[in-house]
């Protein structure tokens, strides 16, 4: 079963731009994860946001959370090309459901 | 060790053979997840244990998959009389606590059924 739903499912963005990806959930969480993976590699964890959260930093990665409109999103500035791959959002309640991905391309 | 382990890395079976896969997950965690993913999907969760405790295993997609762990370190995901069907990326995790922690992820073992 899959909780999350990214959106957009693709994006290419010239390097330098900034990317945004959304992420929408059916049922209550305790906490919300973003994910990166890389072509045929594992995936690595990005950020955790907390239910009771509405914003979160971590470099250049900025994460919201409205738990009201069940809705999360990722924002990635001044993008490089080393940032293409999938992102997955993940909820947990009591384990952790991921969404479909988006596919982000950073194009040179 | 570094990081979380999984083997093999390739397996290919012939239908209706069973498969063996193997995690181990970073020591001293407590949380080990299995997840399937489907070239260009998300992760598809299948079961999950708490130390030795297999606490939800209600994404497992028949009787044909048994997943455990144990002495709550690593953990095997057994596929009997593999299906075309199942062929895919399975991934294991492990995580230090319950809840609100990351989880640190292995490479998976990518299962082609022939």
């Amino acid at each position: 079963s899959q909780q999350g739903e990214e959106d957009p499912q693709a994006l290419s963005i010239q390097e330098g731009e900034n990317a945004t990806m959304n992420c929408s959930y059916k049922t209550s969480i305790n906490n919300l994860q973003w994910y990166r993976q890389n072509s045929g590699r594992g995936l690595v964890h990005l950020i955790l946001i907390r239910s009771n959260e509405r914003e979160k930093h971590s470099g250049r990665l900025r994460v919201t959370l409205d738990t009201s409109k069940k809705s999360s999103s990722l924002l990635i500035t001044a993008s490089r090309a080393a940032d293409t791959a999938s992102y997955f959002c993940a909820t947990e309640d009591d384990k952790i459901i991921f969404g479909k991905g988006t596919r982000l391309h950073i194009l040179p | 060790g570094a990081g979380v382990s999984q083997s093999p890395r390739y397996k290919v079976a012939k239908r209706g053979q069973d498969v063996a896969l193997r995690c181990d997950p970073i020591s001293g965690h407590v949380s080990l997840f299995w997840y399937q993913q489907a070239l260009g999907q998300g992760p598809e969760f299948l079961t999950y244990f708490q130390n030795e405790a297999q606490l939800d295993k209600s994404g497992l997609p028949s009787d044909r998959f048994f997943a455990e762990r144990p002495e709550g370190s690593v953990s095997t995901l057994k596929i009997q009389r593999t299906q075309q069907e199942d062929s895919a990326v399975y991934l294991c995790a492990s995580s230090l606590a319950h809840l609100d922690t990351e989880a640190f992820f292995g490479q998976g073992t990518r299962l082609t059924v022939v």
